[in-house]
């Protein structure tokens, strides 16, 4: 199947500094990826949507200007924590999206785990 | 938004034993997807089942959908404990997700 990654796999940042994480899509082109997060124990939330050469779209309650999403080419989103703040510590998964014919599929990253101290 | 509602919440199981989680959804459905999750870690592909199939299987998995009840069954045979995780089903009728909180399956030794 497809192959997402996501960089770095871990990052452990003080409060007020910008943590960039990417999600790139190895051997596909993703015109649309997906931002999530999970806080300990729960399930994963939907952040944003991303689309290539256009803005984000974000899900009501999350700050767009605090969590900055970039989609500048077909296999490459990053999204950028800024002044990170303890309660930003939390794991993020990214997605991208496959649209076949009569279906869609969707290829996880393997997340980023975020510490802000 | 498609939400997959798992079912049970969490299952502890003696290794060796089969396992059985459920999962339901609200809206149409092209494709029903199923992840596993480690602790602390991303989403592994597990298995998909297309909304024209009924069974499918992979090594110990068995997937079985029921679009008429709009849910979907996963086992597990012959259960390891390297199969301890939470289980989330995806249902892609269109591209934006929301997660259940997945079943917590606890394999014991």
């Amino acid at each position: 199947g497809a192959v997402v990654s996501q960089h770095p796999s871990r990052v452990i940042c003080k409060s007020g500094t910008s943590v960039k994480i990417e999600c790139r899509s190895l051997d596909f082109q993703a015109t649309t990826m997906f931002w999530y997060r999970q806080f300990p124990k729960k399930s994963l939330m939907l952040m944003a949507t991303s689309n290539e050469g256009s803005k984000a779209t974000y899900e009501q309650g999350v700050e767009k200007d605090k969590f900055l999403i970039n989609h500048a080419s077909l296999t490459l989103s990053t999204l950028t924590v800024t002044s990170a703040h303890p309660e930003d510590s939390s794991f993020y998964i990214c997605s991208a999206l496959i649209r076949q014919v009569s279906y869609n599929e969707q290829f996880f990253g393997p997340g980023t785990r975020l510490t802000v101290l | 938004s498609q939400q997959g509602e798992e079912d049970p919440q969490a299952l502890s199981i003696q290794e060796g034993e089969n396992a059985t989680m459920n999962c339901s959804y609200k809206t149409s459905i092209n494709n029903l997807q199923w992840y596993r999750q480690n602790s602390g870690r991303g989403l592994v592909h597990l298995i998909l089942i297309r909304s024209n199939e009924r069974e499918k299987h992979s090594g110990r998995l068995r997937v079985t959908l029921d679009t008429s009840k709009k849910s979907s069954s996963l086992l597990i045979t012959a259960s390891r404990a390297a199969d301890t995780a939470s289980y989330f089903c995806l249902n892609f009728g269109n591209e934006k997700l929301t997660f259940g909180t997945g079943t917590r399956l606890t394999i014991i030794p």
